[in-house]
């Protein structure tokens, strides 16, 4: 199985800050990398898909980058509804894996 | 819109079978292809296995002995059974479209159920 290793498992930020999150594959994934977030109680919501594009509807202070093996998010600007946590996932190979998620709060 | 919406049991006994359903409104089962994922506590999440729209199935290796997805299209529901379970398999779970944006990805998700295994 692919190993997503995801970092940090936490974070806080201040509002309007910039931050980063990663995601190492263990073998190269071309790019078949999606980012979730996830906030307390509710359902996982698609934010990136193929690494780097946008879901409809995701605010483009959202973006991801990366190739191969080494993948992240960024978010330019926390805002308070941010605060969440948020996962990968690689689809290249069966079976599908996911990252260990951040956990993402304000500071 | 789509809509997902998990049910079934919140508590199994060891070594039954936990069986899960999850209907669809506002797209048919018989497009795409339609998945179970699980989040442990502690956060880790796994993928479980999927059914297309033309009824084969996909499992994770590591369940491959004890899952069943099957479907009833005349109800736009699909179905999670795992077999022989034991504390290891105390969960969220939830049900997902699996969707080919170039790369599959799961775009909308039911808001989950968390299922305990204990005696």
């Amino acid at each position: 199985d692919i190993q997503m290793t995801q970092s940090p498992a936490s974070l806080s930020a201040s509002l309007g800050e910039t931050v980063s999150i990663e995601c190492l594959a263990s073998e190269g994934i071309s790019n078949d990398l999606a980012w979730y977030q996830q906030k307390s109680g509710k359902s996982p919501q698609l934010l990136i898909y193929a690494a780097s594009r946008l879901q409809d509807g995701v605010p483009s202070r959202f973006s991801g980058s990366g190739s191969g093996t080494r993948y992240s998010l960024k978010i330019s600007g926390m805002q308070p509804e941010d605060e969440a946590d948020y996962f990968c996932q690689q689809s290249y190979k069966y079976p599908f894996t996911f990252g260990s998620g951040t956990k993402l709060e304000i500071k | 819109e789509v809509q997902l919406q998990e049910s079934g049991p919140g508590l199994v006994k060891p070594s039954q079978s936990l069986s899960l359903t999850c209907s669809v409104t506002g797209y048919s089962i018989t497009s795409n292809y339609w998945g179970w994922i699980r989040k442990f506590p502690g956060n880790k999440m796994e993928w479980m296995g999927y059914i297309s729209y033309s009824g084969s199935t996909s499992y994770n290796p590591s369940l491959k002995s004890r899952i069943s997805i099957t479907r009833d299209t005349s109800k736009n529901q699909f179905f999670l059974q795992l077999n022989s379970v034991t504390t290891e398999d105390t969960a969220t779970y939830y049900c997902a479209r699996l969707f080919n944006y170039g790369s599959y990805v799961f775009d909308y998700w039911g808001q989950g159920v968390m299922v305990t295994v204990s005696s």
